[in-house]
């Protein structure tokens, strides 16, 4: 089955502490993207690639890195410099068009739900 | 002045009724027009996709465009309690060309038995 999968889905975190949240997908998109929710609000872009080693930060990068090694993955480490990072994270993927034909369907993961302890 | 604006609702309609979601946005030179479809807890799921103005049908679902006035809706005919989530509304820039897409708030749709 083609799909994006994120993990954890469920994920905790103690002040002053790392992690990484996984994004993966066989869809053989090009683009990938990370987003967080926060409740009764829309999505923020966080980060997003369009090719291997290449990457750019969205409207909210700040305490956010990424890393794009692999086509079919896009991992995203929340740093202890982001001082509020209880939120929904949601990655997606897209095919990359060029002119007309640059549509950005995205499609979204299950998401993972980061709560800071 | 948001780029993307959406009523957040709530907006409840009857079972069996259309329900008319509207949205619009601040950048004319926007090209690609989507409605996702979030249920409570879980991540979007793209339902219509519209690049071009006037209707798009799918099902019981209607994407209408009108660039000049910058506004794109969905209609939800028949309406059914499992339509009951939050709507989100994004476009995306052609200028920008960077994939970028630019999400409203959402609305949130409840459809009373």
């Amino acid at each position: 089955d083609g799909g994006i999968t994120q993990s954890p889905k469920y994920l905790f975190r103690k002040e002053g502490q790392n992690v990484t949240l996984s994004c993966e997908q066989n869809l053989n998109h090009d683009a990938m993207y990370w987003y967080r929710q926060d409740p009764g609000q829309g999505l923020r872009l966080i980060y997003y690639s369009q090719i291997v080693n290449d990457f750019q930060k969205g409207d909210i990068a700040e305490g956010y890195s990424v890393s794009r090694e692999k086509k079919e993955s896009f991992p995203l480490t929340v740093t202890s410099a982001q001082k509020n990072p209880t939120a929904f994270y949601l990655c997606a993927s897209s095919i990359v068009g060029t002119g007309l034909a640059f549509y950005n369907e995205q499609f979204f993961g299950p998401g993972t739900r980061l709560t800071v302890l | 002045q948001k780029e993307v604006e959406q009523n957040s609702g709530p907006l409840s309609v009857p079972e069996g009724a259309i329900a008319s979601l509207n949205c619009t946005y601040s950048d004319r030179g926007s090209q690609s027009f989507f409605w996702y479809r979030q249920y409570s807890g879980k991540s979007p799921e793209l339902i219509m996709s519209i690049y071009s103005n006037g209707d798009k049908e799918d099902g019981r679902f209607t994407a209408q465009l009108n660039k000049a006035s910058q506004y794109v809706s969905l209609l939800i005919r028949d309406s059914q309690p499992s339509d009951s989530a939050t709507y989100l509304c994004a476009v995306n820039s052609l200028s920008s060309n960077t994939g970028k897409l630019i999400f409203g708030q959402g609305t949130t749709l409840q459809v009373k038995p």
